[in-house]
């Protein structure tokens, strides 16, 4: 499967804390992106990075990109209890026209 | 609120029917993108149009097909269904073909019994 795995797999932080996930890939990307998903709910786009880029921020969030390793990592600062929700990393192909989702990690951040 | 609106929410049918669902793009995007979420496969890739053709093929099975009309609403067709078809149905859309961010839809929930 080219399908990203992400790591942990599930995440339980006090509020104020950092989380960091992370997630692998297989193959040569045009851009990654990365999703949360409330629970039973439509996923909601956060940040794209594309694969010329090393890092990238936007808020509380800082995407950094390694394609040397076919990996990226999501943190999350001073996590509040709203954030509780599963992170997915996407990858899209080259072509632009194949979507990989990774396997998710489950983030529950304790207030 | 995404923009992107799917019916029906819940659908509960037999083994061996065939369902439609349907989704409509925000206002002017022109790729649709369906996917499939089940507990055990994860969020997986079905296909994806834009402007009416079909631009690219995940992991769909052959028992399903899906289009997109001239208004870009687009339906997923279901058919002999069987228990692990059973899933959340995502649709998406973004604006362009290719790589730009996707914004989804709340999703119909498929069970089969």
């Amino acid at each position: 499967s080219q399908q990203g795995e992400e790591d942990p797999q599930a995440l339980s932080i006090q509020e104020g804390e950092n989380a960091t996930m992370n997630c692998s890939y297989k193959t040569s990307i045009n851009n990654l992106q990365w999703y949360r998903q409330n629970s039973g709910r439509g996923l909601v786009h956060l940040i794209l990075i594309r694969s010329n880029e090393r890092e990238k921020h936007s808020g509380r969030l800082r995407v950094t990109l390694d394609t040397s390793k076919k990996s990226s990592s999501l943190l999350i600062t001073a996590s509040r209890a709203a954030d509780t929700a599963s992170y997915f990393c996407a990858t899209v192909s080259r072509t632009g026209n194949q979507f990989y989702f990774g396997t998710g990690t489950s983030l529950t951040v304790i207030p | 609120d995404s923009g992107v609106t799917q019916t029906p929410k819940h659908l509960i049918t037999a083994t061996g029917q065939r369902v439609t669902l349907r989704c409509s793009p925000r206002s002017g995007d022109l790729s649709v993108y369906w996917y499939q979420q089940s507990l055990d496969q994860g969020l997986q890739f079905l296909i994806q149009y834009y402007n009416g053709e079909e631009r690219a093929k995940g992991n769909i099975l052959e028992r399903f097909s899906a289009q997109q009309f001239p208004d870009l609403h687009s339906e997923l067709n279901l058919s002999s269904l069987e228990l692990g078809d059973s899933a959340l149905y995502f649709c998406a859309s973004s604006i362009l073909l290719g790589s730009n961010e996707q914004f989804f839809g709340p999703g119909t929930r498929l069970t089969v019994l």
